[in-house]
């Protein structure tokens, strides 16, 4: 079965500080590991995925998240913060293998940015 | 490429009425999938479809919903007698299976229901 923790349901950071949202898993196969984007009143955006090639992933809008196996965890990083990354981020994960289908979502952070 | 297209983006309905969401998937999109999200929460899977043949439902997935996809293109997703508890939004995903780790699911802008 998988699972994932978000630590910390609401980050609040500077505008031009570090971005660091916190991402646990579980899985008893090897996963496959992705974080989301959602503006207010929209859909999903997929921002970064981990498919069991390089363990540092960099993403759209200069995100970039991290696997470390021996953790289990997957945090996003970004390291200067825009106004316009204040959005919920959702981290999730499903098996590692084609025939799978489902993700599991993590409950969210919502991400705010101080002028 | 115009995306994943939900339809409606809100629907306002009374308790026991019945309510209909329909879901275009990207063009070639092999699998299509929905999911719940309710405030405060992360997208709860529950169902999804390869092709025409619906191949999974969660048990979240009462018997007063069920879903289509007949033709193997569009979807649809029906709640019969609706509950407060319905209230959610509607996100619809979908994906082309093409070789290992290509199953990126692209998700469309999600029907808001409120039951009253």
């Amino acid at each position: 079965a998988q699972s994932v923790t978000q630590l910390g349901s609401h980050v609040s950071v500077s505008e031009g500080a570090l971005v660091l949202l916190r991402c646990n898993y579980s899985s008893s196969v090897p996963p496959y590991l992705f974080w989301y984007v959602q503006y207010p009143n929209q859909g999903l955006q997929l921002l970064l995925k981990y498919t069991s090639a390089a363990t540092l992933v960099k993403g759209i809008n200069g995100f970039e998240a991290e696997f470390k196996k021996s953790e289990t965890s997957f945090h996003l990083t970004k390291p200067s913060a825009h106004m316009s990354d204040a959005a919920e981020y959702f981290c999730a994960v499903r098996p590692g293998y084609s025939s799978a289908s489902k993700i599991i979502f993590g409950s969210g952070t919502r991400l705010s940015i101080r002028p | 490429d115009t995306g994943v297209s939900q339809d409606p983006r809100h629907k306002i309905t009374k308790r026991g009425q019945n309510v209909t969401f329909r879901c275009d998937p990207i063009s070639e999109h092999n699998r299509l999938y929905w999911y719940r999200q309710t405030l405060g929460q992360g997208p709860e899977f529950l169902t999804y479809f390869q092709n025409e043949a619906q191949l999974e439902k969660s048990r979240l997935l009462s018997d007063r919903f069920s879903a289509e996809r007949p033709k193997g293109s569009f979807s649809t997703l029906e709640i019969q007698r609706t509950e407060q508890g319905d209230s959610a939004m509607y996100l619809c995903a979908s994906s082309l299976i093409a070789g290992e780790g290509t199953d990126t699911q692209y998700f469309g802008p999600g029907t808001r229901l409120t039951v009253l």
